[in-house]
């Protein structure tokens, strides 16, 4: 199962782009890499998954260098209510003879400023 | 009607008292998860279930155990409760596809042992 790692805390203004950087050193051919948002007192939810180069939906970019061993989530223009835990997650297909849970960590705390 | 609903919300009880917390999903999913919160060591693995006659434990399953009655519920027990298990308590749900998209977490049982 690959570990992944991340900064427990990041600071921001309001209007800025936050970068949170994530290292998977041992990530698997088949694994993918998935971000989560927790909010205070709420269950995780997803927010982005990718498997190379980049990907951007409505909420986040995720950046994803050839080799793989790193991710970064990009939040564009965050504001206050984008505070939260950002957890980042590697892993492949579940099944049911080798699959597993994940662990989901401490993740980053990103706290946002005016 | 949330698709993973948790009870309690929240719950206080006495050392050595036997206590059971609910999940039950609309998701269809076979895949079922509890973990625990504290402040600052973000989520922690206790028990998963891959189907309804699977059982796993997780990363911290001392002084808990499991039953899946269903596909649909997973029940957590603290058989005799102690202060250090007061936590939050999420129940969660994948659908076990690519690169763990799929998960969704309960509202949560926020539990105080006095």
């Amino acid at each position: 199962l690959a570990k992944t790692t991340q900064p427990i805390s990041m600071d921001s203004y309001e209007g800025q782009e936050v970068n949170i950087t994530c290292s998977h050193n041992n990530i698997a051919t088949n694994d993918y890499i998935t971000w989560y948002q927790q909010f205070p007192s709420q269950g995780p939810r997803f927010i982005i998954q990718g498997y190379k180069t980049k990907v951007t939906n409505e909420v986040a970019s995720l950046f994803i260098p050839a080799d793989r061993k790193s991710s970064t989530l990009s939040l564009p223009r965050v504001s206050l209510s984008d505070t939260a835990v950002y957890y980042c997650l590697v892993g492949g297909p579940e099944n049911s003879n080798s699959g597993y849970a994940l662990n989901f960590g401490k993740g980053t705390s990103l706290l946002v400023t005016p | 009607d949330a698709d993973v609903t948790q009870t309690p919300r929240n719950r206080i009880t006495k050392t050595g008292k036997r206590i059971m917390l609910e999940c039950s999903q609309t998701k269809g999913h076979d895949r079922m998860y509890w973990y625990r919160q504290d402040p600052g060591l973000g989520l922690q693995l206790i028990y998963y279930s891959f189907d309804v006659k699977d059982i796993n434990k997780g990363e911290i399953s001392d002084g808990y155990s499991v039953s899946r009655q269903a596909q649909a519920k997973f029940s957590l027990s603290l058989e005799s409760a102690i202060p250090n298990q007061t936590a939050l308590y999420f129940c969660a749900t994948s659908d076990g596809g690519q690169g763990n998209y799929g998960y969704t977490f309960g509202s949560g049982t926020r539990l105080t042992v006095v």
